[in-house]
């Protein structure tokens, strides 16, 4: 079927760490694939997106590439920082058209100082 | 420009009940699409509207409805309502309906059922 898998959490960094989240994602066709990012109380922010195989989406230090071969849309970032401190969720959209968005159970990070 | 705005917030209902939430979309965005969060089931796909049409289905019982007006604004209903039904339910907005157009969300409602 459609689905998208990610890493289990909580994932406990200190401050300037490097992140992975990793997603992994099953699609008939070719999905547009998402980041989204969940702070404590409010709803879910678009962290980046990538439309087609081998674009790299990137926003605010976080990086991801379109790998279609292995079905990867994994969250990079270099140096993360307290502030990061949230759920990250990765999706897939619907290659049929519409805007249905079929999300991973979502990876909650925590970043001490 | 403003952002998707839900109302209300916050929701206490009582089992058997029904409840009407709503949803203002990004000004000019003409699809909204709705998903209930749960800590047991994730973020779960209810349903999408488009031109006041009900585009898509998420596997949700017929409890669950809602519609779509010219202006675009959404509405959802649950009735005879159960104590699984608590839970965040988000609703999202676009500018058109395609996997490539950007969703933004809202703040969701929290409904309990007790």
């Amino acid at each position: 079927g459609n689905s998208v898998t990610q890493m289990e959490g909580p994932v406990t960094l200190s401050e300037e760490a490097f992140l992975t989240i990793n997603c992994t994602y099953t699609a008939t066709g070719y999905p547009s694939l998402f980041w989204y990012v969940q702070y404590p109380g409010e709803g879910l922010q678009l962290l980046l997106k990538a439309t087609k195989a081998d674009d790299k989406g990137s926003n605010k230090g976080f990086e991801a590439t379109y790998r279609k071969e292995t079905t990867s849309f994994h969250l990079e970032k270099g140096s993360v920082q307290v502030s990061d401190s949230a759920v990250y969720f990765c999706a897939r959209g619907d290659t049929g058209g519409g805007n249905k968005l079929t999300f991973g159970t979502g990876t909650q990070l925590k970043v001490e100082l | 420009k403003a952002g998707v705005t839900q109302t209300p917030r916050y929701l206490i209902k009582t089992r058997g009940q029904q409840v009407t939430l709503s949803c203002s979309p990004i000004s000019g965005h003409r699809s909204v699409s709705w998903y209930q969060q749960t800590p047991g089931q994730g973020l779960q796909f209810l349903f999408e509207y488009f031109s006041e049409t009900q585009r898509n289905k998420g596997n949700f019982p017929g409890r669950f409805s809602g519609r779509q007006f010219s202006n675009s604004r959404s509405e959802m209903n649950v009735s005879t309502l159960e104590l699984g039904d608590s839970a965040l339910y988000l609703c999202a907005s676009s500018l058109e309906q395609g996997q490539g157009y950007e969703q933004y969300f809202g703040p969701g409602t929290r409904l309990t059922v007790t």
